[in-house]
Formats: C-alpha cells, sequence, structure tokens
C-alpha cells in the first residue's frame, strides 16, 4: 500500500464549479499534513497546511480527519489559473508526497 | 532573484557517464534536500543535509553521491548513469530539518539515453 495515496484524476470541471481531492495515508505518526501544488513542468509549491480543524485560505478549504487518515482539498468558484496537479503531502520526519491529482479548469 | 537555483535545466547524456547537478539557495536555510521526480511523477526524497551534514539517505544506489561544501549549497553527483536515472531532480531548502515548508528549485530534466 502506497504511504499516501491520491486519485491521479484528470478532474476536468467548468470554470466556476467546485471540486474536491481525496487523499489517505496509512501512517497513523503523520506529525503534518499539507497540500501543495505543481504547475506543469514546473517544481511544487506549498498550497496551504491542514489542520484537524479545518483552514481555509480564500477559496481553498482543507481538512483532515486523523481518525480515519484522510485529507481533503476543497477548491471553490474554480479558475482557469487553478489547473495544476495538487499534491497531498505528509510528514513522518520526512515529506512523503502522493502521486498528485491533476485538474483541469475549463472555460 | 530565484530563491533555490540548480543547474542545468536540462540534462541529456548517454548511459555510463558521470554527471553533476549543483543547487544553491539564497534563503539562508540550515537544510537541503535532494528529490527524484520519475515519469509517474512520484516524487521521492533521496538525500538531506542539515548544516552539511548528511541527515536523510533513502535507498539510493551509491552510485548517487550529495556533496555539501556549505550550508547553502548541495551538489548531486551521479556516477555510470543508467537509463532508469531519467526522471526529473529536485532540490529543495527549509528552515530547519523539522520545518515542514519546503521550497523547491525548477528541476533538472535528465534524460539518459
Amino acid at each position: 500500500r502506497k504511504e499516501v495515496e491520491q486519485d491521479p484524476g484528470p478532474f476536468n470541471v467548468p470554470e466556476g464549479a467546485t471540486v474536491a481531492f481525496n487523499c489517505t495515508y496509512s501512517n497513523s505518526a503523520s506529525q503534518s499534513f499539507f497540500w501543495y501544488r505543481q504547475d506543469c513542468r514546473k517544481e511544487p509549491k506549498l498550497l496551504m497546511s491542514v489542520y484537524s480543524s479545518g483552514n481555509e485560505d480564500g477559496r481553498f478549504t482543507a481538512q483532515l480527519n486523523r481518525a480515519s487518515q484522510y485529507i481533503s482539498l476543497l477548491i471553490r468558484d474554480s479558475k482557469l489559473s487553478d489547473s495544476a496537479t495538487y499534491l497531498c503531502v505528509v510528514n513522518i520526519h520526512k515529506l512523503i508526497f502522493g502521486q498528485g491529482t491533476t485538474l483541469q479548469v475549463k472555460p | 532573484d530565484t530563491a533555490v537555483s540548480q543547474t542545468p535545466k536540462y540534462l541529456v547524456t548517454q548511459m555510463g557517464n558521470d554527471k553533476s547537478i549543483k543547487c544553491e539557495q539564497n534563503l539562508g536555510h540550515d537544510t537541503m534536500y535532494w528529490y527524484k521526480q520519475d515519469s509517474k511523477k512520484f516524487l521521492k526524497i533521496m538525500f538531506s543535509y542539515n548544516n552539511k551534514e548528511l541527515i536523510i539517505n533513502e535507498t539510493v544506489p551509491n552510485r548517487f553521491s550529495p556533496k555539501s561544501p556549505d550550508k547553502a549549497h548541495l551538489n548531486l553527483h551521479i556516477n555510470s548513469l543508467e537509463l532508469g536515472d531519467s526522471a526529473v531532480y529536485f532540490c529543495a531548502s527549509s528552515q530547519g530539518q523539522y520545518e515542514n515548508i519546503q521550497y523547491f528549485g525548477a528541476g533538472t530534466r535528465l534524460s539518459v539515453l
């Protein structure tokens, strides 16, 4: 079983749509959690940290469920510029990256 | 000003050759990393150095040898290149070894022919 699992997609959505990505992790000792964004042929960049209480940054909402070992990212009112691969990341003394979920927002 | 810069951006070489990739960060960070992203897009850590000291050494063939002359630089030397080494190699840095937020370089696309 992979340490961090994501549905690779692609998710094709129209502008303005709400889209949700899910991620599961296998190691219950995982300490911290993140979503990174990677544009095509570019480096990963931190999008946001994920907390058990849930956290929001503009149109982006991240949620962590430690009991289920499940992380989610919700994007509201999708923009064309949101098209990218979203990487679920878990910290167990080092960063473990999921394969990424590709989002394509269409006009 | 690029925070984490790595060179070269592209590297095309023949099997069996030896090549190096250089990385420099101007963020004043203590910890630097090398990651490999394969064709299936999995990004995996290879090495990590904290203040020039090796702290993470994943199961990587010993043909890969990192070198950190100072805490702002972490280079990667690869001996006897193989076809399976073709990938994108990313350098990254963070404030400290327990700091979660990492800043990545633009990547080096290595193609072994």
